[in-house]
């Protein structure tokens, strides 16, 4: 089963708004990560957060984590159509696997 | 710009064809990943190459074969796909010898097409 579950599946908002993704994961993890991808595109590493941090900040991005609740969760504020992409967890475990979310995809309307 | 380079970009082969995708990277990182991504869905990890040795095959078919030849360069052989495999194919490489410890840093992708 998938490591890292996502949601929303989808979300679509306006310009200027604020984006909340939610990632869950099943077992003990190193650290968690999240990418973004413009369609058919590679993935771009957005931010990383470890096992003993509880939120990270970057630029307009904040990631939180929760390993009580295995869950995890970005916020992207004042979104702009540019954000317009896939967003996909990663969960990465000590044995040294990375596995991916679902993905949520983020529509920003100008 | 991505500093790891695939091509090629788009691959349309038949199933009896022999192909290679390659990777390349000049960051010094010596883990490098092959990915598999089908549409809608997210990457699922192929294999893992630490210091040009094979170390994380996910169970993944012969008709894949990889291959890195040195620090720099990543191979994937293809023989004998099914249209199934239709895929974009990612690489992927990381600085840090820790396996999957740090971040990745991805290719564009060769998107591949089966017939």
């Amino acid at each position: 089963s998938q490591q890292g579950e996502e949601d929303p599946q989808a979300l679509s908002i306006q310009e200027g708004e604020n984006a909340t993704m939610n990632c869950s994961y099943k077992t003990s993890i190193n650290n968690l990560q999240w990418y973004r991808q413009n369609s058919g595109r590679g993935l771009v590493h957005l931010i990383l957060i470890r096992s003993n941090e509880r939120e990270k900040h970057s630029g307009r991005l904040r990631v939180t984590l929760d390993t009580s609740k295995k869950s995890s969760s970005l916020l992207i504020t004042a979104s702009r159509a540019a954000d317009t992409a896939s967003y996909f967890c990663a969960a990465n475990t000590n044995a040294g696997k990375s596995t991916f979310g679902d993905g949520t995809t983020l529509t920003v309307k100008p | 710009d991505t500093e790891v380079t695939q091509t090629p970009k788009h691959l349309v082969m038949g199933m009896t064809n022999k192909k290679s995708l390659k990777c390349e990277q000049h960051m010094g990182h010596r883990a490098m990943y092959w990915y598999k991504q089908k549409a809608k869905k997210p990457p699922e990890l192929m294999f893992v190459y630490s210091y040009e040795k094979l170390s994380i095959n996910e169970s993944v078919p012969s008709r894949f074969s990889p291959e890195c030849p040195n620090s720099s360069l990543l191979n994937l052989h293809l023989h004998a796909l099914q249209p199934e495999d239709s895929a974009l194919y990612l690489c992927a490489s990381s600085p840090l010898a820790r396996l999957n410890n740090g971040e990745l840093f991805f290719g564009e992708g060769s998107r591949l097409t089966v017939l």
